[in-house]
């Protein structure tokens, strides 16, 4: 079983609207919580990073929140746009070499 | 500033042939890393470096090597392709092995070994 999941797996939307994805973990002991975009073709691109006594972490219209007791993150788009689609990896460090990676939420922006 | 670059984009390979993926960061990193990323599953840690002179396994070493002669370069090696090695590779540094780091990612070799 990962120790990191996220769902859903995929996800569809239309411009405009927001969305939420989410990453449950069971890595132990926790370092930090990362979310990555992945545009198709090209290498992971750091949103934000999250400490275990951080809830909540902004950049642009990209809102992470994690709960360190229930292992639970989540990363919310608002309004999206096109070029959001991409795949959404969430990453737990259990130390500063040891990352686990989840499998990624695969988001598609219908105009 | 480039980032970090990495070369070639794509590679087809045969069976038993070897290979020399490139990795070069402008960033002065020290930490730099090698990972893999098939369908389905999260990146896997191959190799990394937390300094030139330094290497280490991670989670999927078996049939690559690495080398750090310089703070810049960081290449992986496959030694004697396999079709188990199709997939694709990204190189990644960070300023130091400190976990809160920012990880900046290459944008990727495509291998195919037929």
């Amino acid at each position: 079983k990962n120790q990191v999941e996220q769902s859903p797996q995929s996800l569809i939307i239309l411009e405009g609207k927001n969305c939420t994805l989410q990453c449950n973990y069971t890595v132990s002991p926790f370092s930090n919580l990362r979310w990555y975009k992945q545009d198709t073709g090209r290498g992971p691109v750091s949103l934000t990073i999250m400490t275990f006594s951080e809830n909540t972490k902004s950049n642009g219209r990209y809102t992470a929140t994690l709960d360190a007791d229930t292992k639970q993150s989540s990363l919310h788009i608002t309004a999206s746009q096109l070029s959001d689609s991409a795949s959404y990896i969430c990453v737990v460090s259990k130390t500063a070499q040891k990352l686990v990676f989840g499998q990624g939420t695969r988001l598609t922006i219908n105009p | 500033n480039a980032g970090v670059t990495q070369t070639p984009k794509f590679q087809v390979l045969k069976t038993g042939q070897s290979m020399t993926l490139q990795c070069a960061q402008d960033m002065n990193h020290e930490y730099m890393s090698w990972y893999r990323q098939d369908p389905g599953m999260g990146l896997r840690l191959i190799h990394y470096s937390v300094g030139a002179g330094i290497t280490d396994q991670g989670e999927v070493p078996n049939g690559y090597n690495v080398s750090r002669s310089t703070t810049e370069d960081f290449p992986l090696r496959l030694l004697s392709a396999a079709p188990s090695q199709t997939s694709v590779y990204f190189c990644a540094s960070s300023y130091s092995w400190g976990s809160g780091n920012t990880i900046y990612f290459g944008e990727g070799s495509w291998l195919t070994v037929v």
